[in-house]
């Protein structure tokens, strides 16, 4: 079945540091990736939509500037936490999917601490 | 708008107990639906899927039938194991690429020896 790989699954960064996020299609093209967040204990939080050779489409609330998010190519997606601070510690997990089915396939998660 | 509600969790039952999860839904048309388990620590995997009304979706013993008169799909299992302990979340989808999923809130299964 496709693979999606997210890249690292686990990160801890000093405070006012930046972090980068890769989510790959290892075995489709991908033209629209997202990007989930999900507290302990809690569901996962669409934050955006990635859209290959153009801007994404954040959901409500969350912050264009400090998650920016980059995809340049049919294959990968990147979600850069800027400036974090320790209340963007989370679980930060990508999906895709596969432009024949209706199926999304998802990363295996990105752990990150912000210290 | 598209909404999924799923049972509030932990679920704790014992080894080779029979599991059932409830999940309804509330979309115009004829959603596709899934369950997704994510294991501690990792992301989400695809248990099953069912993309039209009456569609039964099964893997490793698990199995959800759409019920489009009760816009249902919950989750079943005969014999649940320890190593199905696991968060279950039930999802809606539309046919696109850039359609999002709508998830449950998840539900929390321990499994116990």
């Amino acid at each position: 079945g496709a693979v999606v790989s997210q890249h690292p699954s686990w990160v801890i960064c000093k405070s006012g540091t930046s972090v980068k996020i890769e989510c790959r299609s290892l075995d489709f093209q991908a033209t629209t990736m997202f990007w989930y967040r999900q507290f302990p204990k809690q569901s996962l939080m669409l934050m955006a939509t990635s859209n290959e050779g153009s801007k994404a489409t954040y959901e409500q609330g969350v912050e264009k500037d400090k998650f920016l998010i980059n995809h340049a190519s049919l294959t990968l997606s990147t979600l850069t936490v800027t400036s974090a601070h320790p209340e963007d510690s989370s679980f930060y997990i990508c999906s895709a999917r596969d432009l024949g089915t209706v199926v999304s396939f998802f990363g295996q998660g990105t752990r990150l601490t912000v210290v | 708008g598209d909404s999924v509600t799923q049972m509030e969790g932990p679920v704790t039952l014992s080894e080779e107990a029979f599991l059932t999860i409830n999940c309804t839904y509330t979309a115009t048309g004829y959603p596709s639906l899934f369950w997704y388990v994510q294991y501690p620590g990792e992301g989400l995997q695809l248990l099953l899927k069912a993309t039209k009304a009456d569609d039964k979706g099964s893997n490793k013993g698990f199995e959800a039938t759409y019920r489009k008169e009760t816009t249902s799909f919950h989750l079943e299992k005969g014999s649940v194991q320890v190593s199905d302990s696991a968060v279950y979340f039930c999802a809606l989808g539309r046919g696109g690429a850039t359609n999002k999923l709508i998830f449950g809130t998840g539900t929390l299964l321990a499994v116990q020896p």
